[in-house]
């Protein structure tokens, strides 16, 4: 297994703009979680699934957010009309049910907004 | 709500020297409690863990005590490498929870 997966690695936009990311993660893992992280700050928690579906999403997550799990495997999560406060590290994790073992992180995508 | 509390950074240290990060927590029932680390330009690596009160989670030379009377897990290493430069961040996961919590990290520099 090549661990979890995400694509791409930096993503610099323009605002206003639509952008999207994508989450890979470790195969036999049904929980995906998705995380925002700030320069000098701990990662917030976004949102995650169980397989396909959505099961919680932070505040954070404004209606310009918006995260998909289509077949349980890969997830993308779309941020519409960006802004320059959208700018951070996204992460992905994934772990089984649980999460007791800990949960596997990818290398994150680093947006930034201009 | 839960909450991860750790002291703040950056901790500078020399090579060999005695490392220590406290971390707090806030949190009902009985959380598992990790350490995350960030080595530049990666991603969280988990470092170790506890799942239980009195319970001593250790990887690497670190290692970490589950103190619940104290709601702490404060991370310890007896000699520090310059490899071991990095930003760690705490965070528990609640029993019945379903996300990790984080703490705001502790940058740490080890020189040579």
């Amino acid at each position: 297994d090549t661990g979890v997966s995400q694509n791409p690695r930096h993503k610099i936009t323009k605002r206003g703009q639509n952008v999207t990311f994508r989450c890979d993660p470790i195969s036999e893992h049904n929980r995906l979680y998705w995380y925002r992280q700030t320069l000098g700050q701990g990662p917030e928690f976004l949102t995650y699934f169980q397989n396909e579906a959505q099961l919680e999403k932070s505040r954070l997550l404004s209606d310009r957010f918006s995260a998909e799990r289509p077949k349980g495997s890969f997830s993308t999560l779309e941020i519409q009309r960006t802004e320059q406060g959208d700018s951070a590290m996204y992460l992905c994790a994934s772990s089984l049910t649980g999460g007791d073992d800990g949960y596997t992180f990818g290398s994150g995508t680093r947006l930034t907004v201009v | 709500g839960d909450s991860v509390t750790q002291m703040e950074g950056p901790v500078t240290l020399s090579e060999e020297a005695f490392l220590t990060i406290n971390c707090t927590y806030t949190a009902t029932g009985y959380p598992s409690l990790f350490w995350y680390v960030q080595y530049p330009g990666e991603g969280l690596q988990l470092l170790l863990k506890a799942t239980k009160a009195d319970d001593k989670g250790s990887n690497k030379g670190f290692e970490a005590t589950y103190r619940k009377e104290t709601t702490s897990f404060h991370l310890e290493k007896g000699s520090v490498q310059v490899s071991d430069s990095a930003v760690y961040f705490c965070a528990l996961l609640k029993a019945a929870g379903n996300k990790l919590t984080f703490g705001g990290g502790t940058r740490v520099l080890v020189k040579p």
